[in-house]
């Protein structure tokens, strides 16, 4: 049974400071693995996706990387802002469209 | 334009109560989902439909019922309504199994059920 489990469970760091969430799972055997974003009572905003044969992807500010034979990914943060401030979930495609998630990461960003 | 609606946004309702959500995309994508966050936060699958056919059937009691009238719509409809159901539902949808790749998930804002 996959699991998925993300460390830390919170972060907060001061504004302009680079940071990585990291992301772990237990089953290699996934089709993509995918980073979102949930704003505290709002639905999820899909960041990036990483398919399984590839190592990283980018966008802006954001780089995700995918060591499948490891099962780890990251999420690094640049130059973080307040309006960065959200909960991370990191969720692996099991196949069939079906996503696994972990419990997230709540990231505060302090101006 | 809203890509994947839901309503209701909150739902508080009594034990035993039958109740449903409907959930919308503009997406044309053939394929929704729903998912339950639970009060740990804990995001779990418990159903998908590509173009009106189930694919995922999670362990979900069978009090718990999807109804895909169409392929822009999957609805929820949930009867006898427990506490432990208080939840947060999420519907999604995606362009749906293309070979190998896999097309990212929308998610709507949530329906907020507080069963009492």
């Amino acid at each position: 049974k996959q699991e998925v489990t993300q460390i830390p469970a919170a972060l907060s760091v001061p504004e302009g400071e680079n940071l990585v969430l990291n992301c772990s799972f237990t089953d290699s055997a996934i089709y993509n693995l995918q980073w979102f974003r949930q704003d505290p009572g709002k639905g999820l905003t899909s960041l990036l996706l990483i398919q399984s044969s590839q190592r990283e992807q980018t966008s802006g500010r954001l780089n995700a990387s995918l060591d499948k034979s490891s099962g780890r990914s990251t999420l690094y943060i640049a130059a973080s802002q307040p309006g960065d401030s959200a909960t991370y979930l990191c969720a692996v495609n099991q196949g069939a469209q079906k996503l696994v998630f972990g419990q997230g990461t709540r990231l505060t960003i302090n101006p | 334009d809203t890509a994947v609606s839901q309503t209701p946004k909150y739902l508080v309702t009594q034990m035993g109560n039958d109740k449903s959500i409907k959930c919308e995309q503009n997406l044309g994508h053939d394929t929704m989902y729903w998912y339950k966050q639970d009060s740990k936060k804990f995001l779990k699958i418990m159903f998908s439909y590509n173009n009106k056919e189930l694919i995922i059937n999670e362990t979900v009691p069978n009090r718990f019922s999807p109804k895909s009238p169409d392929k822009a719509h999957l609805n929820l409809h949930i009867n006898s309504l427990e506490l432990g159901d208080s939840a947060v539902y999420f519907c999604a949808s995606s362009h749906g199994t293309r070979g190998p790749l896999e097309e990212t998930q929308y998610f709507g804002p949530g329906t907020r059920l507080l069963v009492l």
